[in-house]
């Protein structure tokens, strides 16, 4: 069974800051991880994912994620954020067919 | 432009009343997939279809169902909907899974679905 964990469903950081969103997966086979991003209104798009050839992800708009087996954890970061990243994130594992969401992360960003 | 669109986007109806919502993808995707979206809840997986002719069901199919006649349509029909299924719903498509999970999924706009 699979299962996602994003934990705090509200992130606030001010614009130029670090954003750090959390995601914690289980998985019984080797999970193939994702992040996405939903701006308001709109589906989802892909920001990056995660599919075994390297740990550290690079994805679109200056995201990145560590994929860190021991911990078990997916995070996303950017080093400093940018007013047009408000937006609601999603981390999701698929393993098969089925692809399991977590809860999401709704990101603010202050000026 | 590839695309994945989904009918209607808006739609307003009542406990019973039989409905579809249509989801068609222009990239010959083996692989289409339906879910709602709650808040608090994430995106739950409905159905989805391996290929043409072979569905499954996902996480939530209780009070929906779907059909793949056609490699790029995936229908999801209400056939008698209450107000619990009053949500918004997400068609996806994407390369293949299962021998391909490693494929990202790509959505639609979304439909927005109240019941009364």
């Amino acid at each position: 069974a699979q299962s996602v964990t994003q934990l705090g469903s509200h992130v606030s950081v001010s614009e130029g800051a670090l954003v750090l969103l959390r995601c914690n997966y289980s998985s019984s086979v080797p999970p193939y991880l994702f992040w996405y991003v939903q701006y308001p209104n709109q589906g989802l798009q892909l920001l990056l994912k995660y599919t075994s050839a390297a740990t550290l992800v690079k994805g679109i708009n200056g995201f990145e994620a560590e994929f860190k087996k021991s911990e078990t954890s997916f995070h996303l970061t950017k080093p400093s954020a940018h007013m047009s990243d408000a937006a609601e994130y999603f981390c999701a594992v698929t393993g098969g067919f089925k692809t399991i969401f977590g809860a999401g992360t709704r990101l603010f960003v202050k000026a | 432009e590839a695309q994945v669109t989904q009918n209607p986007r808006y739609l307003i109806t009542v406990t019973g009343k039989k409905l579809t919502v249509t989801c068609s993808q222009n990239m010959n995707h083996e692989y289409m997939s339906w879910y709602r979206q709650d808040p608090g809840l994430g995106l739950r997986q409905i159905y989805y279809s391996m290929n043409v002719e072979v569905t499954d069901k996902g996480d939530v199919p209780e009070g929906y169902k779907v059909s793949r006649k056609e490699k790029r349509n995936f229908p999801l029909i209400l056939e008698s909907p209450s107000p619990n299924q009053t949500s918004l719903y997400f068609c996806a498509s994407s390369p293949g899974q299962g021998r391909s999970s490693y494929n990202e999924q790509f959505f639609g706009p979304g439909t927005r679905l109240t019941v009364l």
